[in-house]
């Protein structure tokens, strides 16, 4: 069975700018996660879905973080301008259904300088 | 009351050894405990986990233990290998609304051979 895809692996971008990240989960998984990872800290969930409906979108800040999860099966997190502070390692996780095991994919570490 | 607190944040332990990482939380409705296992580079991978029916559950070298009342869950790692050396994390996520996984800290495990 594959696993969770995500890419890019690494991106650097300069304050300001644009960044998008591409998730694809495992195949059947209704349940889609994009979690922060700052260094040195445990994952904070950003969104959830299911399916292609937004589940928690609370700590997700709007201003500038956006998602979209068309056709309930691949994903897409922007940020739109990063600050310095989005620097961290931006996890896509998913579940066959809410409540159930969540597998992780690699992720992709974002650099804001 | 969304917390789950985690420590120590770091542990060496020498070949052999016993493990012992602990988490508390707060929200009396979580009902889901996990912990996961994070290799640098790599996202988290589910390890073990337990519900609140239970006192104890065991999976190999890996077993959690959990205490309701004091409202705490630990994990402990038996003949601790050089191989385990890896972030760990707790997390929790209730039965109700969007069941989210809130994470712990982390604690950076080594192994000294």
């Amino acid at each position: 069975e594959a696993g969770v895809a995500q890419s890019p692996r690494y991106k650097i971008i300069e304050k300001r700018q644009s960044v998008a990240f591409w998730c694809n989960p495992i195949s059947g998984h209704a349940t889609l996660y994009w979690y922060q990872q700052i260094l040195g800290q445990g994952p904070k969930l950003l969104i959830q879905f299911q399916n292609n409906g937004v589940v928690d979108d609370s700590q997700l800040p709007k201003d500038r973080f956006s998602a979209e999860r068309l056709k309930g099966v691949d994903s897409t997190l922007k940020i739109q301008p990063a600050k310095l502070e989005d620097s961290a390692v931006y996890l896509c996780a998913s579940s066959q259904a809410l409540n159930t095991e969540a597998f992780f994919g690699q992720g992709t570490r974002l650099t804001v300088v | 009351q969304q917390q789950v607190k985690q420590s120590p944040q770091s542990l060496i332990v020498q070949k052999g050894g016993i493990s012992i990482i602990n988490c508390a939380y707060e929200n009396t409705a979580f009902d889901y405990f996990p912990w996961y296992q994070q290799f640098p580079g790599k996202g988290p991978a589910l390890l073990i986990a337990i519900r609140p029916d239970v006192s104890e559950k065991k999976e190999g070298r890996f077993t959690i233990s959990f205490n309701k009342s004091a409202k705490q869950f630990s994990l402990h790692i038996m003949d601790s290998q050089p191989g385990d050396s890896a972030t760990y994390f707790c997390a929790a996520s209730m039965k109700q609304g969007a069941q989210k996984l809130v994470f712990g800290q982390g604690t950076r495990l080594t192994i000294n051979p």
